[in-house]
């Protein structure tokens, strides 16, 4: 079984570009979440979405980031006008609809802003 | 506020000995615990999870954790440490509401066995 499949593994953008970063849920796994991880830290939680729904956008910059899980395809996390704080890592995971399963973790995308 | 911590940066230990990785949160009401490790440029991958009942937890790859209500502890341990067990050790709390988990990590803990 696949599990959550991130890309790209690496990003690279200038600043003022756009990026995006796309994520695939484990096959039966409605439930997405989006963390940013930044060097030496934990993760944090920006973003937690259902099929077609954000249900919790808590830890979302209110500027230039926005999220999306449509109907048919990956989850995507778009980040307008990046900036070098925005350089990080990006990890998505998903989880079944019980809010006792464990998230699966993708392998993230590193993003880094020249 | 909601926070996890891991008071240690790293933890040094021999290969064979016990390891102690620990984590203190402060959550309120009854909060879902986890570990999770993470190898270089990887993602995160489950240990282990307390929700209810026994307080001894048991997970992947000989991991437990204990999870101590009174003092607001879930420290991870392993009986005999592996050189493969050398990475970092994440442990995030989530106050579920609403059918789903938002998970909030501590800053880490590298685990370095050495031979």
């Amino acid at each position: 079984n696949a599990g959550v499949m991130q890309n790209p593994r690496h990003l690279v953008r200038r600043r003022g570009q756009e990026a995006r970063l796309r994520c695939s849920p484990v096959k039966g796994h409605s439930h997405v979440y989006w963390y940013r991880q930044l060097p030496e830290e934990g993760l944090k939680f920006m973003v937690y979405l259902q099929k077609e729904n954000i249900i919790d956008e808590s830890g979302m910059p209110k500027e230039r980031f926005s999220a999306e899980f449509p109907k048919e395809g990956p989850s995507i996390l778009r980040i307008q006008q990046v900036v070098r704080g925005d350089s990080a890592a990006y990890f998505c995971a998903s989880s079944l609809r019980d809010s006792d399963q464990p998230q699966h973790f993708g392998d993230g995308t590193r993003l880094s802003i020249l | 506020a909601q926070s996890v911590a891991q008071p240690e940066d790293q933890v040094n230990v021999a290969e064979g000995n016990p390891l102690t990785v620990k984590c203190t949160y402060s959550v309120s009401g009854n909060p879902y615990l986890f570990w999770y490790v993470q190898y270089p440029n990887r993602g995160l991958q489950f240990l282990l999870k307390y929700i209810t009942g026994d307080n001894l937890v048991k997970g992947s790859y000989g991991f437990e954790a204990e999870f101590n209500k009174s003092q607001t502890s879930f420290h991870l341990k392993k009986p005999s440490a592996l050189v493969s067990d050398s990475a970092l050790y994440f442990c995030a709390v989530s106050y579920p509401s609403g059918g789903y988990n938002k998970l909030i990590f501590g800053a880490g803990t590298r685990l370095a066995v050495h031979p």
